[in-house]
C-alpha cells in the first residue's frame, strides 16, 4: 500500500523568500518519489524525481527535494521564490513493482510581490 | 517529442449527450492512464492500459464511462450519457520504462450543463 500526505493546501510566500512544500509518504516497498507542477490550464509537469540514487535531488527551475527515509519525507524547497513559481504542486509516490503512482492532494503556492 | 496530445481542450455539452475525449500518448510509451481532476476529489485515476490492454478500471465511476485503446497511439474516454457531475478536467498521461515518470497532456475541460 502507498499513500501521500501534503501538509497545507495553500502556502504563501513573498518573492525572494524560501519555498518549502511538505510531502510525507508511506510505502510498503522502496519508493519512487516525484514532484510535479501544474500551471493554470495545463497538465502536470515533472519537476524532479527520486529513484534511489542521491538522496538530494535537483530539479528544474531551481527546485530540489531531499529523500529522508527515517522521516518518510520528500519535501520540496527553493531558496528564493519567483512570481513565476505560483502554481499547484503535487507530490507522488510509486512503490517499486507498482504501476500506479499515488498523488497527494496538491499544494497551491502563492507568491506575493 | 510532441508530448501527450489531448483533444478537444474544451468541451461544453448538454446533459444526456455523448462525449468522447481523445488522447495520443508519447511514442514508445507502453502505459497510458486516464485521470479526472476536480476541486472536491483532486486527481482520480480512472483507468490505465498496458500495451493497449486495460489493466485496472476500478476507478471508472459508472457504466456510463468507457475507455478504449485500439492501438498504441490512440485512446478514447467516452461518457454516455453525460451528467453535470461529470464536469471536470480529464487528463491523459503516458509512461515508459520502470522508474520513469508520467507525462501528462494538457487536459480536456469538460462542462456538462
Amino acid at each position: 500500500a502507498q499513500s501521500v500526505t501534503q501538509l497545507g493546501s495553500h502556502v504563501s510566500v513573498s518573492e525572494g523568500a524560501l519555498v518549502l512544500l511538505r510531502c510525507n509518504y508511506s510505502s510498503s516497498v522502496p519508493p519512487y518519489l516525484f514532484w510535479y507542477v501544474q500551471y493554470p490550464n495545463q497538465g502536470l509537469q515533472l519537476l524532479l524525481k527520486y529513484t534511489s540514487a542521491a538522496t538530494l535531488v535537483k530539479g528544474i527551475n531551481g527546485f530540489e527535494a531531499e529523500f529522508k527515509k527515517s522521516e518518510t519525507s520528500f519535501h520540496l524547497t527553493k531558496p528564493s521564490a519567483h512570481m513565476s513559481d505560483a502554481a499547484e504542486y503535487f507530490c507522488a509516490v510509486r512503490g517499486r513493482g507498482s504501476y500506479i503512482p499515488t498523488f497527494g492532494r496538491g499544494t497551491s503556492l502563492i507568491v506575493h510581490p | 517529442d510532441a508530448g501527450v496530445i489531448q483533444s478537444p481542450r474544451h468541451e461544453v455539452t448538454e446533459m444526456g449527450q455523448e462525449v468522447t475525449l481523445r488522447c495520443k500518448p508519447i511514442s514508445g510509451h507502453d502505459y497510458l492512464f486516464w485521470y479526472r481532476q476536480t476541486m472536491m476529489r483532486g486527481l482520480e485515476l480512472l483507468i490505465y492500459f498496458n500495451n493497449n490492454v486495460p489493466i485496472d478500471d476500478s476507478g471508472m465511476p459508472e457504466d456510463r464511462f468507457s475507455a478504449k485503446m485500439p492501438n498504441a497511439s490512440f485512446s478514447t474516454l467516452k461518457i454516455q450519457p453525460s451528467e453535470p457531475r461529470d464536469s471536470a478536467v480529464y487528463f491523459c498521461a503516458s509512461r515508459g520504462t520502470e522508474g520513469s515518470p508520467l507525462h501528462f497532456g494538457n487536459g480536456t475541460r469538460l462542462t456538462v450543463t
